[in-house]
């Protein structure tokens, strides 16, 4: 398996546009889960899914994201209007089903957004 | 509520060990991991010990936990060049239904 796929891998915007990234988890994985990384607040969960459905978006900033998984191998977030605050490097993970209370995700290589 | 805490950096000489230590806040974290992240990449699991161990070894890795302190840290035996990278302790709290909580990662650098 490729691993999780995320693309594009840079994208530089102007502020106010839209912006929309992907990721592709991995075949099989019945969680996804989209992480924002910045210097200055760390890795922070935005959302994740399970079966395609939301689980969980305490963590998206405001009501410009949106995330959406119309289906099991793939899964979009979207800014709209970006901000330059919302420059960061914006990661997808997934995981299966594990027995028991053990939890790995695996992370994609992530999409380093610049909002200018 | 939910914090994990680690240092912000660490700087070692090339075959000396490394330590990085992690404060957590939920005793019923059932596991606790360690997440590396190499330049330019995202995180990769690097080990995890199981709640009810006091104490893991795989290879150059040890990882210690005292969950009396709720206190966790990974030491690094003959560090390495390749070992610079940002280090994440991670725990899953049991009513988290399947969120990872992150601390806020450790850069080490490894001197030549």
């Amino acid at each position: 398996d490729a691993g999780v796929i995320q693309s594009p891998r840079h994208e530089v915007t102007e502020m106010g546009q839209e912006v929309t990234l992907r990721c592709k988890p991995i075949s099989g994985h019945d969680y996804l889960f989209w992480y924002r990384q910045t210097m200055m607040r760390g890795l922070e969960l935005l959302i994740y899914f399970n079966n395609n459905v939301p689980i969980d978006d305490s963590g998206m900033p405001e009501d410009r994201f949106s995330a959406k998984m119309p289906n099991a191998s793939f899964s979009t977030l979207k800014i709209q209007p970006s901000e330059p605050r919302d420059s960061a490097v914006y990661f997808c993970a997934s995981s299966p089903r594990w027995a028991g209370a053990y939890n790995e995700q695996f992370f994609g290589p992530g999409t380093r957004l610049t909002v200018l | 509520g939910e914090d994990v805490e680690q240092s912000l950096f660490l700087s070692v000489r090339e075959g000396d060990s490394s330590v990085i230590n992690c404060t957590y806040t939920d005793s019923s974290s059932t596991y606790l991991y360690w997440y590396k992240q190499e330049p330019g990449a995202g995180l990769q699991l690097l080990t995890y010990i199981f709640s009810n161990m006091d104490m893991k070894q795989d290879q150059r890795l040890t990882v210690l936990l005292n969950k009396k302190d709720k206190h966790l840290s990974l030491r690094i035996a003959d560090t390495q060049t390749g070992d610079s990278a940002i280090y994440f302790c991670a725990e899953s709290p049991m009513d988290s239904s399947y969120k990872l909580i992150f601390g806020s990662g450790t850069r080490l650098l490894v001197r030549p």
